[in-house]
């Protein structure tokens, strides 16, 4: 059975510094694997994907994510954070046999000023 | 805008009740997809709809049930309400060109249902 495991419900990081969302998932079969953003009272909106070829995926609003088979993880980083990142990030795995989306639990970012 | 809209916004019921929610995808999109986000949780899979047709469903039981219209929208019904089913309710529809999962999911912005 697939699953995704976010290290960290809440990381706070000042305006500016490095943003890094943990995500460690597990597949027996290779995996597709997703960031998700929430922002308060919405829906969620696809970061970025990975899902076959190269393993440093570049999404939107300067995120991008690697995917370690190695290490069977799926970080989310992003250069110099920004006070509208502030959000809720999901992590998700699926695969071609299966139609569902396995989530995290999330990891809520927040932004110091 | 993902174009993919739900109603009602919030929605209270009380126990035992039954509870219909709608989904109104972009054109286009064959497929639709509901989940159950409980307060600090991630979103969990209910099922899935392609062509009005159910095409996968998660560990939720037979009173959680849907349906999928010609004209890109669908409904979620669940029975019998009980408290746990307290939650944010998501849809989100996909094209469906490739099948599954690696199409992009655009989600609505959810209905908020509270049961008491």
């Amino acid at each position: 059975a697939q699953s995704v495991t976010q290290l960290g419900s809440h990381v706070s990081v000042s305006e500016g510094a490095l943003v890094l969302l943990r995500c460690n998932y597990s597949s027996s079969v290779p995996p597709y694997l997703f960031w998700y953003v929430q922002y308060p009272n919405q829906g969620l909106q696809l970061l970025l994907k990975y899902t076959t070829g190269a393993t440093l995926v570049k999404g939107i609003n300067g995120f991008e994510a690697e995917f370690k088979k190695s290490e069977t993880s799926f970080h989310l980083t992003k250069p110099s954070a920004h006070m509208s990142d502030a959000a809720e990030y999901f992590c998700a795995v699926s695969d071609l046999k299966d139609d569902k989306i396995i989530f995290g639990k999330g990891t809520r970012l927040h932004i110091l000023p | 805008e993902t174009g993919v809209t739900q109603s009602p916004t919030h929605l209270i019921k009380t126990r035992g009740q039954q509870v219909t929610l709608r989904c109104s995808s972009q054109s286009g999109h064959n497929t639709v997809s509901w989940y159950q986000q409980a307060l600090g949780q991630g979103p969990q899979f209910i099922f899935q709809y392609y062509r009005e047709e159910e095409n996968g469903r998660g560990n939720f039981p037979p009173r959680f049930s849907g349906l999928q219209f010609p004209n890109y929208s669908s409904e979620l019904n669940v029975n019998a309400l009980e408290l746990d089913d307290s939650a944010l309710y998501l849809c989100a529809s996909s094209t469906g060109l490739t099948g599954g999962s690696t199409d992009t999911q655009y989600f609505g912005p959810g209905t908020r249902l509270t049961v008491l």
